[in-house]
Formats: C-alpha cells, structure tokens, sequence
C-alpha cells in the first residue's frame, strides 16, 4: 500500500534552516513526490517537485531558500534562512496509476 | 496563470447530496491535465477525493467511492463533484486543483468551506 508518513511537527528559529521528512512505505522508494505548503488559513501551494534521485523543479515563484533532496524511500524539503511566512503546515504528496495520497503534514513553528 | 475557483452551497443537510463546480480560467480544461477534488477537515490533514480528465475518464478514492460522482463541462471550462449521502464527517474545506501529470498538483483553489448540518 502506497503510503506517506511525515512527523507532525517540527520547529526551527528565524534564520535558520529545517529539513521536513516524507518517508515512502516499503516497495515505493523509487516513488516522484511533491511538496505543497499550506499558511494558515490559505489553500495549499505547490512548491516542487522532487524525484528519487533528489532532482527537483519548482513551482513558479518558489524562492531559492526552499530545496529538495532524497535518499532511498526519504525525501527532504530544506527551508533555509526561515522567515516569518514560512510558519505553515507542509505537504507530501504522490501518485500511482488511479490513486493521489497525501502525508499527513508537518506543522512547522518560526521560533 | 491558471486560477480555480470553487462554488456551491455552504450548508448541505444530513443525508443530502453535496454539490460543487471548479470554474477553471487562465487555461483549457481540456488540455493533457487531470483535474482533482481534495478536502481537508477542520484541524485535520489533506485527502483526495477523486479526479477526471477532459474525456470523462475518472478515478476515485476507495474509501468514497460508493458516494462520489466527479463531471466535466468542457463548454464551461469547469468540473464538479456530488457527494451523496453525506454526514458531519463531511464537513470540510473542499479544493479543486489541477494534476500536472507526473509532477503533482501544481495548482490549487483558495477552497470552499462546507458544513453538513440540520
């Protein structure tokens, strides 16, 4: 079963950087995901989409601070030099023959 | 750009048929995209709903199979949804959104907040 797991939440300062983990269930490693951020109270927005061997393309007008990598059945987003508007939930997602599945989120508090 | 708009009724009463359009502008819904509905409960995760493609072709989540009907207006430029039978676990912010294949949902509406209740 196609399955995305992501911790709930995560924190990190103002300035700094964050990695955010999706992982891929068992058999599914070679899996493309995406990434969506989702501000309070806005709908989710697409920003990247991130292959197994941690190539990635960007939505229009992601910035730079935000990036993708993968290892194995992992995948990353990187946020650095955090800002205020990056407090937010975010997002994995991928996608099989007939079937969409989303992770279910991390919550990620600018200290 | 495209955009996506959601509308429909706000309140659907128990057991009733919830009803919604995506108005897509800025691009042909009749171009190589599948087009998805997701919900998101209050305080709660993202789920997929279903999706079609311009010809009518469409996919359903499992667990909402038996309830759901996805449509196309190509015409109109737009897609809905109908949810029959519906309760208060249906309650949830519903968003259209465009399947660019291969790489996600790349766009997405604002969302429509609908409330099952008496």
């Amino acid at each position: 079963q196609l399955v995305l797991t992501q911790s709930p939440s995560a924190s990190a300062s103002l300035g700094a950087s964050v990695k955010l983990t999706c992982t891929l269930s068992s058999g599914h490693s070679s899996y493309a995901i995406a990434w969506h951020q989702q501000q309070p109270e806005k709908g989710p927005r697409y920003l990247m989409k991130l292959n197994s061997d941690g190539s990635h393309s960007k939505g229009d007008g992601i910035p730079d601070r935000f990036s993708g990598s993968s290892s194995g059945a992992e995948r990353y987003l990187t946020i650095s030099s955090l800002q205020s508007e990056d407090e937010a939930d975010y997002y994995c997602q991928t996608w099989s023959t007939g079937i969409q599945v989303f992770g279910g989120g991390t919550r990620l508090t600018v200290l | 750009q495209v955009q996506l708009q959601e509308s429909g009724p706000g309140l659907v009463k128990p057991s009733g048929t919830l009803s919604l359009t995506c108005a897509v502008s800025g691009g042909s819904i009749s171009s190589s995209n599948w087009w998805s509905w997701v919900r998101q409960p209050p305080g709660k995760g993202l789920e997929w709903i279903g999706e079609i493609y311009h010809s009518g072709s469409t996919n359903y989540n499992p667990s909402l199979k038996s309830r759901v009907t996805i449509s196309v207006d190509k015409s109109k430029n737009h897609f809905s949804l109908k949810l029959r039978s519906v309760t208060a676990a249906d309650t949830a912010v519903y968003f259209c959104a465009r399947d660019l294949p291969g790489d996600g949902f790349d766009y997405w509406g604002q969302g429509t907040l609908v409330t099952v209740s008496s």
